[in-house]
């Protein structure tokens, strides 16, 4: 089974501007899950899409924002960039059919916002 | 408010002797807990789990323990090898009654294994 792919693994952008990451979950996988890593705060939970549906929200900024199609694949859209925004982006799927799910990571999009 | 703490950024152990990677959290809803590796360049990969009704869950080399009292959990490998210096994150989940995919990390301890 191929694992799950992010693209673009590396993205330079500048202030204001606005990327767009993709991810495909292991297939058969429903969810999609997106966290942010950056150093010195481990990785922070954005969203969780199942099904097409945005089921969970992290703490984060109406800027960040996702969306799922009806194959599972999923997207990710940062608006108006900041700084701050430079981070590792991790996707990860699960089939989600039972409570405690190991999730699987993708390697990830390295965003740097200059 | 960091719910996840691992409080030691970064730990070195030889080659064939134990390494203990400890964790603690805050939020007694917490009914589920992982363990991710982590290498440079790549995504983290599952390592062990433990749900909140064991003490103790082992893998090969690799055994995790639940302290629900002191919330504290702690991962123990043995014996340690080289090719296990990667960054261990410490994860947490809470069901709430139903299946959920949030999970609250840890911000990581640098495990190096020295020959």
């Amino acid at each position: 089974k191929a694992g799950v792919t992010q693209t673009p693994r590396y993205l330079i952008k500048t202030r204001g501007q606005q990327v767009t990451l993709s991810c495909s979950p292991i297939s058969g996988h429903r969810s999609v899950s997106w966290y942010q890593q950056t150093p010195g705060q481990g990785l922070q939970f954005l969203f969780e899409y199942f099904s097409e549906t945005q089921r969970n929200k992290g703490n984060f900024p109406g800027r960040f924002s996702g969306r799922q199609f009806s194959n599972s694949r999923s997207e990710m859209n940062v608006s108006t960039l900041e700084l701050g925004d430079s981070a590792l982006y991790l996707c990860a799927s699960s089939s989600r059919q039972t409570l405690n799910e190991k999730l699987f990571f993708g390697s990830g999009t390295q965003l740097s916002v200059l | 408010d960091q719910q996840v703490k691992q409080n030691s950024p970064s730990l070195s152990v030889q080659e064939g002797r134990i390494s203990i990677l400890n964790c603690d959290y805050t939020n007694s809803m917490f009914d589920y807990f992982l363990w991710y590796k982590k290498y440079p360049a790549e995504g983290p990969t599952f390592l062990i789990s433990i749900s909140s009704i064991k003490d103790k869950n082992e893998d090969g080399r690799f055994t995790v323990f639940l302290n629900k009292s002191a919330k504290h959990l702690s991962l123990h490998i043995v014996p340690s090898q080289p090719g296990d210096s990667a960054v261990y994150f410490c994860a947490a989940s809470a069901s709430f009654g139903g299946a959920t995919n949030k999970l609250i990390f840890g911000t990581g301890t640098l495990l190096a294994v020295q020959p």
